[in-house]
């Protein structure tokens, strides 16, 4: 069975500072997607940034970008030049290629201190 | 932005009793997903539907839950008999296509349910 590990329950960071969410993934599979999705309070879950095991190379997105280790199971969010409007819950998601349903973690809380 | 619309936010049920929680998906989407977050727990893949038929389902959706697009608009989960153990926050998403062909599923803000 696969699963998702966020290790940080809650993690603070000051404006305009980096921060890095961390994420560890067990699976058996060759052929799968990592994903982080925000969920600002009282507000739908967005995904902010996906990557597919295939690629070796790092997805970004603007401030946004992962550390992906393949052979460690690894999957970070670093956020830089954090913005309050970056406070919220974020999960780390798996998938494996060719279904449908998303295998998340348990989240990590983000403060964004002004 | 068009948006997965959920109803209601919060509802409360007796235990036994018979629960349909509402979505409305985005309108030109075609697939759609329940996912449940028992609180303090991880969020967890329900089903996935299309063409008014169930895709792919994970253990939890046992003969306990059934989903149905009643219209061309929603798309509801139907919880029979109700435990306590079915409180949770309730997630329906939306998709253009197959999340399993890589496309970005949508999701909405969320219904809670609590039973009592």
């Amino acid at each position: 069975a696969q699963t998702v590990t966020q290790s940080q329950p809650e993690m603070s960071v000051q404006e305009a500072e980096t921060v890095t969410l961390s994420c560890t993934y067990d699976t058996s599979e060759s052929d799968y997607y990592l994903f982080w999705y925000k969920q600002p309070p009282s507000r739908q879950m967005i995904l902010v940034i996906r990557q597919e095991a295939y690629k070796q190379q790092n997805a970004t997105e603007n401030r946004f970008s992962v550390n992906f280790q393949k052979a460690a199971k690894s999957f970070s969010l670093k956020i830089s030049d954090s913005q309050l409007g970056d406070a919220a819950m974020y999960f780390c998601a798996y998938r494996v290629g060719g279904a449908d349903g998303l295998t998340f973690g348990k989240g990590t809380h983000l403060i964004i201190q002004p | 932005e068009p948006e997965v619309t959920q109803t209601p936010s919060h509802q409360v049920t007796q235990m036994g009793q018979e629960v349909i929680l509402r979505c409305v998906p985005i309108s030109n989407h075609l697939y759609f997903y329940w996912y449940r977050q028992i609180l303090g727990q991880k969020v967890e893949f329900l089903v996935s539907f299309y063409n008014n038929e169930i895709s792919e389902k994970s253990e939890i959706f046992d003969d306990q839950f059934s989903v149905e697009r009643p219209d061309g608009s929603n798309f509801t989960l139907k919880i029979r008999s109700t435990k306590l153990e079915d409180s949770a926050m309730y997630f329906c998403a939306s998709s253009e296509l197959r999340t399993a062909m890589n496309t970005e599923a949508f999701f909405g803000q969320g219904t809670r349910l609590t039973v009592v």
